[in-house]
């Protein structure tokens, strides 16, 4: 049974650092690419960050590029973002996604229940 | 960066047929994703790769893609239908997942 289990999420100030986890089960991280989504109160969807199932390409939204890392650690089954220097814009509630064949062009076809981060002082 | 374009809002009442519409450059080139996200709830991907449905996805779920638009279709319209629906395509210029704005599905 698969399952997605985001955690980490908080109220941090502005300009401070924050590392979401995302812990996977029912697959291995290593079959398939992974993404991060997010999605701001009462707003539409806005992809973050994702990374290929084989750890070898990394891309990033323009509006987190420079501030924000996508990882994981295939030991246990787990995909992180580090989020520093963060802005009262990036305040949202963050998923992650695996996408269906570890394709680029494949669709999200399991989510997380997400987390909530909110960027205030 | 690739832009997708959705009405903001659609309005059908049960029993009827709601087409919900994604428009990008080129968009037939592309695969286009349909999601479907309930309040309080992490979205689900109802179509894929423009017109394939999952297994779990009842039937009156469907998608088409020509042109500069790609559709969402529902038939026979449920109470149980209403929600936020996103089109989604990988724009291979830029290496961006795209989303469009969303779109609310109002069912009368």
């Amino acid at each position: 049974q698969l399952q997605l289990v985001e955690s980490g999420g908080g109220v941090v100030q502005p300009g401070r650092s924050l590392r979401l986890s995302c812990s996977a089960s029912g697959f291995t991280l290593s079959t398939y690419g992974m993404h991060w989504v997010r999605q701001a109160p009462g707003k539409g969807l806005e992809w973050v960050a994702v990374i290929s199932y084989d750890g070898s390409d990394k891309y990033y939204a323009d509006s987190v590029k420079g501030r924000f890392t996508i990882s994981r650690d295939i030991s246990k089954n787990t995909l992180y973002l580090q989020m520093n220097s963060l802005r009262p814009e990036d305040t949202a509630v963050y998923y992650c996604a695996k996408d269906r064949y570890g394709d680029h062009s494949a669709c999200l076809d399991f989510w997380g229940q997400g987390t909530l981060v909110t960027v205030s002082s | 960066s690739y832009v997708l374009t959705q009405p903001p809002s659609v309005s059908v009442a049960p029993g009827q047929t709601a087409r919900i519409t994604c428009g990008g450059n080129n968009i037939r080139s592309q695969s286009v994703h349909w999601y479907q996200q309930k309040p309080g709830q992490a979205p689900v991907v109802v179509v894929y790769d423009d017109s394939v449905r999952p297994s779990e996805i009842p039937e009156r779920f469907s998608g088409s893609n020509s042109g500069n638009t790609a559709t969402l279709t529902i038939s026979r319209v449920e109470a149980g239908d209403e929600a936020d629906y996103f089109c989604q395509v990988w724009d291979s210029s830029s290496d961006h997942w795209v989303f469009g704005g969303g779109t609310k599905l109002t069912v009368l």
